[in-house]
């Protein structure tokens, strides 16, 4: 069974940097067949895709985040990683990461870390 | 335009059916994935593709696709299928979307 684990800090100052590592565990973040990514949700509202990252280095980014988001892989640890640089308290919200298998014609979203909250707040 | 567009919110009476809708131009030329969401929890992969539900995911969960449009259908809604639920897609430049959520109202 797939497994994912966000960690990282719950609260973030203004202007800082938001950094979170999801730790997988049941597949490898090496695996040509598997993306890894990050999505967020704050309290109340739909779900925001941020990013995402596979094997072989390809990356895709939000539009509208992509000045601020990096994600990358660890191979070593087999875990990803997120940062957002410049928050505000707008990227207060749950993020998960979660494991995504691509298709020709589609892509799903089939294994979810639990969440964690970061908080935007001096 | 990349922008995956569901209704706010729908009702069922219990053990109806009901068609929750997600259009887009993206759902095209992809198929659409769908996601339940209960409150505290992670979003939980219910169906995708043309014809694809999960190991564990209840038969009643079905899906359908034409032209810009995607749908899930829940036939027999249960009283735990009240929730939000989301669509989902992949753009021609290789990026993901999300609906903006139906909550589902079991009556």
């Amino acid at each position: 069974q797939v497994q994912l684990q966000e960690s990282g800090p719950g609260l973030v100052k203004p202007s800082q940097t938001l950094s979170l590592t999801c730790t997988v565990s049941g597949d490898s973040v090496s695996s040509g067949t598997s993306y890894w990514s990050w999505i967020r949700q704050p309290a109340g509202k739909g779900l925001e895709w941020i990013g995402r990252i596979d094997s072989s280095g390809t990356i895709n980014y939000n539009p509208s985040l992509k000045s601020r988001v990096t994600i990358s892989l660890d191979t070593s640890k087999n875990q990803f990683s997120l940062t957002l640089n410049s928050v505000t308290a707008a990227d207060t919200a749950v993020y998960y990461c979660a494991r995504i298998m691509s298709g020709a014609r589609w892509g799903r979203f089939d294994f979810w870390g639990q969440g964690t909250l970061v908080t935007v707040s001096s | 335009s990349s922008e995956l567009t569901q209704d706010p919110a729908v009702s069922v009476a219990l053990r109806q059916r009901v068609r929750i809708t997600c259009q887009g131009d993206s759902l095209r030329s992809n198929y659409a994935s769908w996601y339940q969401q209960k409150p505290g929890q992670a979003p939980l992969l219910v169906f995708y593709g043309k014809d694809n539900r999960p190991s564990g995911i209840p038969d009643r969960f079905s899906g359908s696709s034409s032209g810009n449009t995607a749908s899930l259908i829940i036939t027999g809604a249960q009283a735990e299928d009240e929730a939000d639920y989301y669509c989902n897609s992949r753009d021609s430049s290789g990026n993901y979307l999300f609906g903006g959520g139906t909550k589902l109202t079991v009556l």
